[in-house]
């Protein structure tokens, strides 16, 4: 256990579907992070919270929609997903500003586009 | 990109020590190293860090070379459960965004 939890586990949707992915630290960190890891792929970071702020967005399709209500809580909501969205989708968190830069990640969740 | 460059795989007795090298040629004064492990289908787990002196942990020991431009991570007792890709990555310390680019890192088979 890492402190940061991730739900679904494992999620199939149609490319039509709208779905949510949540993820919550219980570490009193700052700053989340989601990830996407392809099949035989590096990890790409998606978006970054900092202090429930986006800083970072690195280009990716608008049909992924981050939302970071509150400093614990991170959701990915999706939609018009298409197959090659299918990958590994982990978020993670860290304490910013004050320190190392060591994040803590969740599990993941698995995620097929039919 | 990953400023890093790792083999893409070693092979490991069980039982012996991991010695995973790093190439951070291009590593700037503020930046770290940093070493993450992911086993299959877990999400990374952060084992080490380091700036310049060599650092020790219940997991591992970090050796930096005098330049800064190379680093190993040591695991010294290798069991089957340290089979795994490990990552290698320079970040600076205590940045605003704490962002970590992960390169494609080595698998490491420990075998029995």
């Amino acid at each position: 256990e890492t402190g940061v939890t991730q739900t679904p586990r494992h999620l199939v949707m149609g490319m039509t579907n709208k779905k949510s992915l949540k993820c919550e630290q219980h570490l009193g960190h700052n700053a989340m992070y989601w990830y996407k890891q392809s099949a035989k792929k590096p990890l790409e970071l998606m978006f970054v919270y900092s202090l429930e702020e986006r800083v970072e967005n690195n280009s990716v399709p608008s049909r992924f929609s981050p939302e970071c209500p509150n400093s614990s809580h991170l959701f990915l909501h999706l939609h018009t997903l298409q197959p090659e969205d299918s990958a590994l989708y982990l978020c993670a968190s860290s304490q910013v500003g004050q320190g190392d830069n060591e994040q803590f990640f969740g599990p993941g969740t698995r995620l097929t586009v039919l | 990109d990953a400023k890093t460059t790792q083999p893409p795989s070693m092979d490991c007795a069980e039982g012996r020590a991991a010695n995973l090298p790093c190439n951070h040629s291009t590593i700037s004064g503020n930046e770290y190293v940093y070493w993450y492990r992911q086993i299959h289908s877990q999400g990374p787990q952060y084992i080490i860090h380091g700036l310049k002196n060599n650092e020790t942990n219940e997991m591992a020991s970090l050796i930096i070379t005098e330049d800064r431009k190379s680093s190993t991570l040591i695991l010294p007792h290798a069991t089957l459960r340290d089979t795994a890709v490990y990552y290698c990555i320079v970040s600076k310390f205590g940045g605003s965004q704490g962002n970590l680019i992960f390169g494609k890192g080595t698998k490491l088979s420990v075998k029995p």
